[in-house]
């Protein structure tokens, strides 16, 4: 049982460059979040399913797009990536809406 | 939408000490109210939560209350050890909101 899977762990991408994070969950879990961590401002979240087949914007989506692929996959696209989107993101899920969130190990992302 | 406000941003303790952390919240339909703590380098990981029908719950060396009427909670770790500095973060959300908001994080040093 793998938990939260999260691929690449570490990526340097140009500004201008596109890529996609990917995300995957091994726990039957129907909601999927995405989340980035920057120093001293916590978790903001990036845009989240509730469910396969949804989803929604989170706190700060701008520069960002989702896919929810099916249950197991919740993948993140940069499309043009900047600076500003240097962070370290995490990918969560939850069995339902409003409970225990698994994280997985995060994929730290620099934008030159 | 929800705000969540977390204090202290750090806390130094000696070991066997107590530590305690807090939380206000602004949405009064929360009904959950996880706590996270990351090591370096890790993604958060649930260390106990409690529900809107529960004022106090306790896991050994670490408890949790709540005041609904207040809208803070608090997370308390008694007899402190090295191995629980870290960051510590509290989150909120309702059963139907899809999402939790996470306050900023405390950095909690543990002093041998």
């Amino acid at each position: 049982n793998a938990g939260v899977t999260q691929t690449p762990k570490f990526q340097v991408l140009k500004t201008g460059q596109s890529m996609t994070l990917q995300c995957a969950q091994d726990m039957n879990h129907n909601s999927m979040y995405w989340y980035r961590q920057d120093p001293g401002m916590g978790l903001r979240l990036i845009y989240y399913s509730a469910s396969e087949g949804t989803t929604d914007k989170g706190e700060v989506p701008n520069g960002y797009n989702v896919s929810r692929l099916n249950k197991r996959e919740f993948s993140l696209r940069l499309e043009s990536a900047a600076p500003s989107q240097t962070s370290v993101y995490f990918c969560a899920s939850s069995l339902d809406r409003g409970s225990e969130q698994y994280f997985g190990p995060g994929t730290r992302l620099t934008v030159t | 939408g929800e705000n969540v406000e977390q204090h202290p941003s750090t806390l130094s303790v000696q070991e066997g000490d107590s530590a305690v952390i807090k939380c206000t919240y602004s949405d009064s339909a929360s009904n959950y109210f996880p706590w996270y703590k990351q090591e370096l380098g890790k993604g958060p990981q649930l260390i106990i939560d409690i529900r809107s029908n529960v004022g106090e719950k306790k896991d050994q060396r670490i408890a949790v209350t709540l005041n609904k009427t207040a809208k803070h909670f608090s997370l308390h770790i008694t007899e402190t050890q090295p191995e629980d500095s870290a960051v510590y973060f509290c989150a909120a959300s309702g059963a139907n909101a899809g999402k939790s908001t996470f306050g900023d994080g405390t950095t909690l040093t543990v002093k041998p």
